[in-house]
C-alpha cells in the first residue's frame, strides 16, 4: 500500500498564477479530505468528500479556491488566482469510513511569492 | 460544534523520561478521539484512537492515551521518550459532521 499519494511535494508560483494540487486516496477508501496548516490556523479542513460527492465545502476561504475529485482515485484542490496569503501546507487525507481516522498524505508546500 | 484544546505549545524532556500531552476536549456526545504525530517536512501519522470500550488506548511507538469522560481529556503518555520521538503531536475530535477537528499542537524537544 503506497499510501497517500500528493503532488507536488513543493510548489513555488507568482502571485497571480493558477495551482492545481494533486492527491490520490488509498485504494477503497470511500473519504476524502484537504486541509490546510498554517503557523496561525493549525489544521483546518477545506473540503470533504464522500464517494466522489462533495460533502462539505465550508472551510474553502473563497471562490478562488475549487476541488474535484472526478473518480475515486484522484482529486484536485485548484486555487486561481494565488495569493501570498494562500502560501501554507496542504495535506490530502482518506479514509475507509468517516469514523475511523484518516491517513494523510506527506502534503505539498505551497509558497506564493 | 467541537474543538481541542492542547494547553501545552512546547515541551522539552530529557531522554528516558516520562512523557504526558493533555488534551482537553469539547463536543456534546461521546467523542471519537484521536492522537497524530508530525515529524518535520512530513504528513500526519496515527498514533492510536479511542471510539468506545476500555478508556486506556494502546497505541504504536510505545504510546498509551486515556480517556477521562469527567475531565473532557485523552492525554498521551509515553513511560521513556527517545530522541526520536522528538515531532509535534496533534490530539482531534471527530464529530457528527465527519469533520475532524485539531488541536493546535504541541512540540516536543527531546534532550540527550
Amino acid at each position: 500500500d503506497a499510501g497517500v499519494i500528493q503532488s507536488p511535494r513543493h510548489e513555488v508560483t507568482e502571485m497571480g498564477q493558477e495551482v492545481t494540487l494533486r492527491c490520490k486516496p488509498i485504494s477503497g477508501h470511500n473519504s476524502l479530505f484537504w486541509y490546510r496548516q498554517t503557523m496561525m490556523r493549525g489544521l483546518e479542513l477545506l473540503i470533504y468528500f464522500n464517494n466522489n460527492v462533495p460533502i462539505d465545502d465550508s472551510g474553502m476561504p473563497e471562490d478562488r479556491f475549487s476541488a474535484k475529485m472526478p473518480n475515486a482515485s484522484f482529486s484536485t484542490l485548484k486555487i486561481q488566482p494565488s495569493e501570498p496569503r494562500d502560501s501554507a501546507v496542504y495535506f490530502c487525507a482518506s479514509s475507509p469510513d468517516s469514523n475511523y481516522g484518516y491517513t494523510f498524505g506527506s502534503g505539498t508546500r505551497l509558497t506564493v511569492v | 460544534a467541537q474543538s481541542v484544546t492542547q494547553p501545552d505549545i512546547h515541551i522539552t524532556v530529557s531522554e528516558g523520561a516520562s512523557l504526558e500531552l493533555r488534551c482537553n476536549y469539547s463536543y456534546g456526545a461521546t467523542p471519537y478521539l484521536f492522537w497524530y504525530v508530525q515529524s518535520p517536512g512530513q504528513g500526519l501519522q496515527l498514533l492510536l484512537k479511542y471510539f468506545s470500550g476500555d478508556t486506556l488506548v494502546q497505541g504504536i511507538k510505545g504510546f498509551e492515551a486515556e480517556f477521562k469522560r469527567s475531565q473532557s481529556s485523552f492525554n498521551l503518555r509515553k513511560p521513556s521518550v527517545h530522541w526520536s520521538d522528538a515531532a509535534e503531536y496533534f490530539c482531534a475530535v471527530l464529530g457528527s459532521n465527519y469533520k475532524l477537528t485539531f488541536g493546535k499542537g504541541t512540540l516536543l524537544t527531546v534532550n540527550p
